[in-house]
């Protein structure tokens, strides 16, 4: 089945920098999906983004499926996007959605 | 207000006992999901449920048997013979389809077994 791969596996940075986080995935998918994951473990879902290029406020995602890579884009960082970020991809034809290990991001004021 | 439920929300278990975990969704999705996650892990695929009174098993299946009744529930049940039971359990649900294919999860139970 497909594999998706996230990195960096953690990442520290002072509040009001950029982070770029990357996926991974072996095949051709018809779902991408981002979650954070909150303090309280509740997923929460930020893009689904099989292909293109999405923006909600200081987050924003591309997905090159061609490639098969997708990044996650958080400008001006903030404390409270801290926590761990995941992604998943579900293949063509197939019914689960596959996540990688997470990047764990670390805001600090 | 649309979404997935999920109780409790903390569960204690001794050793050898069966728990079963409740998941609701009102969103009308016709496939539901288990996931289980371990402390600094992704999640993994329980089991899942296309349709009513259908599932397949996931990833890691053994210990674990759920029924798909209703369209709206799917509950999971944690048995004795699953020998490492503690973990955080994820419920999530979509409905399948070109313009839909996006997955939403519950809040979560905490499993721990003393």
């Amino acid at each position: 089945g497909i594999q998706v791969e996230q990195s960096p596996p953690d990442l520290i940075l002072q509040e009001g920098a950029n982070s770029t986080l990357r996926c991974n995935f072996s095949d051709s998918v018809n779902n991408l999906q981002w979650f954070h994951q909150n303090p309280w473990g509740q997923l929460i879902n930020l893009f689904y983004i099989p292909s293109g290029t999405k923006q909600n406020g200081r987050l924003s995602a591309t997905t090159v499926a061609t490639e098969r890579y997708s990044l996650l884009y958080i400008s001006s960082s903030q404390t409270t996007d801290s926590g761990v970020y995941f992604c998943a991809a579900r293949g063509q034809g197939a019914q689960k959605l596959v996540f990688g290990q997470g990047t764990r991001l670390t805001i600090n004021p | 207000d649309g979404g997935i439920t999920q109780s409790p929300k903390y569960l204690f278990r001794k050793e050898g006992q069966n728990v079963t975990l409740s998941c609701e969704q009102n969103l009308n999705h016709d496939a539901m999901y288990w996931y289980r996650q371990d402390p600094g892990q992704g999640l993994r695929l329980i089991y899942y449920s296309q349709i009513v009174n259908d599932f397949q098993k996931g990833d890691i299946a053994e210990g674990y048997s759920v029924s798909r009744e209703k369209k709206e529930s799917f509950p999971l049940t944690v048995t004795s013979a699953q020998k490492n039971p503690t973990a955080f359990y994820l419920c999530a649900s979509r409905r399948p389809g070109l313009a839909s294919n996006e997955q939403f999860f519950g809040p979560g139970t905490r499993l721990t077994v003393l």
